[in-house]
């Protein structure tokens, strides 16, 4: 079956330190892997894409890495803040030749501690 | 306008009521999108709709629920005879292309309980 998995529900850090955020998916090709930030009662609010034949993105103090061998991408952010506190998501979209749709993990819940 | 719009932000219902949810999307976005989102649960596709194209309803999970979008642009979702399962995070988004590559835009979301 299709599963999105993100490496923990939740991860404390320390402020200044880099938070690295893991997603892993099977039996899905994906063309662009996109990451998402989700604070309490508010939609998701879109970070980053990458695209399949990209190993690593970066913006500001965010880096994306994605590797279709082992069907993961990591989510780096460096320097970290208390105000970076949130949920991230990662979403997959299958480009044109798949569904219309982003498939969504569940999430991990950052907390960055003064 | 500036951003996707959802009304109403929350909605308590009683079970068997119908309720109809609302999404007006970013101005010139062809795309558009519902998701569900449940407590602990990644967000569930439901409809997406781009241009005059028939909607892709693929994720609706049973016929109560249905939606449509006017003019290309303001959608409805109606749930019918509503269950307690139904209680969740109701989410609009937008985006300028199918396929999402310049990312979605989400609203805020519409709370649904149904007690």
């Amino acid at each position: 079956s299709q599963k999105i998995e993100q490496n923990s529900e939740a991860l404390n850090i320390q402020e200044g330190k880099t938070a690295t955020l893991t997603c892993n998916y099977t039996n899905y090709s994906p063309a662009y892997l996109q990451w998402y930030r989700q604070d309490p009662g508010r939609g998701p609010v879109f970070l980053l894409l990458i695209r399949e034949n990209e190993k690593e993105k970066r913006k500001e103090r965010l880096k994306v890495t994605f590797d279709t061998t082992l069907k993961q991408s990591l989510f780096h952010i460096t320097a970290s803040q208390p105000a970076d506190s949130a949920t991230y998501l990662c979403a997959l979209d299958q480009g044109p030749a798949g569904a219309n749709n982003l498939f969504f993990g569940t999430g991990t819940r950052l907390t960055v501690i003064p | 306008g500036a951003g996707v719009s959802q009304s109403p932000s929350n909605k308590v219902t009683e079970k068997g009521k119908d309720v109809e949810l609302r999404c007006d999307p970013i101005s010139g976005h062809t795309a558009l999108y519902w998701y569900r989102q449940s407590l602990g649960q990644g967000l569930e596709f439901l409809i997406y709709f781009q241009g005059n194209s028939a909607p892709d309803k693929s994720g609706l999970p049973s016929d109560r629920f249905s939606a449509e979008r006017t003019g290309g642009s303001v959608s409805t979702l109606t749930i019918q005879r509503t269950q307690q399962e139904d209680s969740a995070v109701y989410l609009c988004a937008s985006s300028r292309e199918v396929q999402g590559v310049y990312g979605y835009t989400f609203g805020s979301g519409t709370r649904l309980t149904v007690v």
